[in-house]
């Protein structure tokens, strides 16, 4: 069991607007920023949000990243074929005194 | 071009031992923390171990604590994992990740992975 807690599954079709939410506690999300990360099935993940809400550069702007309290949600908007991937999110946790990432959430593209 | 090559993966025996390690270039490997990521067949991503740039400060994910040590040779740009006293639960892509300058783990570049399997 995941120390952040992700939906397994969502799904949405061309040029939809989805959202994949992540929650934890006052010592990881609440206290440290979020990373999100995409990994394409038979690829090494990369890293698509850093800091919350920050895009690294080659990362188009249809993705963004939000964070409230122990909670954190990642954006995609103009859904498109390649957005098919698995997503997770990772915060440093205080009371572990290491990385933690969530059970990761299979996007489907319909 | 930033790139970090793993090696050293393969198939051990329960109990059995192996050493990773990531060879790393196009970057100042001294400068920048460095952590072991797994994934086991079919599962989700799980942080494994961290170490500083320079080697002073290390953090474990509580189940490998007192089996696997990591360790890094800035002189050869290559980070190390020894594993020891595997089990069955350790069978997984095991991928070295380069954290942002001055971060611990917005990890910003990773390797292509490495599989060890423990098995009979």
């Amino acid at each position: 069991q995941s120390v952040l807690t992700q939906p397994p599954s969502a799904s949405g079709t061309p040029g939809q607007r989805v959202t994949i939410s992540c929650s934890g506690s006052s010592s990881n999300i609440g206290s440290n920023t979020v990373n999100w990360y995409q990994q394409v099935p038979g690829t090494a993940p990369k890293l698509l949000i850093y800091s919350d809400n920050q895009r690294p550069s080659g990362v188009p702007d249809r993705f963004s990243g939000s964070k409230s309290g122990t909670s954190t949600s990642l954006a995609i908007s103009g859904l498109q074929s390649e957005d098919e991937a698995d997503y997770y999110c990772a915060a440093w946790d205080d009371s572990l005194n290491g990385v933690v990432f969530g059970g990761g959430t299979k996007l489907t593209v319909l | 071009e930033v790139q970090l090559l793993e090696s050293g993966g393969g198939l051990v025996q329960p109990g059995g031992s192996l050493r990773l390690s990531c060879a790393a270039s196009g970057f100042t490997f001294s400068s920048c923390a460095m952590s072991w990521v797994r994934q086991a067949p079919g599962k989700g991503l799980e942080w494994v171990i961290g170490i500083s740039g320079s080697g002073g400060a290390t953090y474990y994910a509580d189940y490998v604590k007192g089996r696997f040590t990591i360790s890094r040779d800035n002189s050869k740009n290559t980070l190390y994992l020894q594993m020891n006293s595997l089990s069955a639960e350790d069978t997984a892509i095991y991928y070295c990740a380069k954290a942002y300058s001055g971060t611990w783990y917005r990890f910003d570049y990773w390797g292509q992975g490495t599989l060890v399997t423990v098995s009979s």
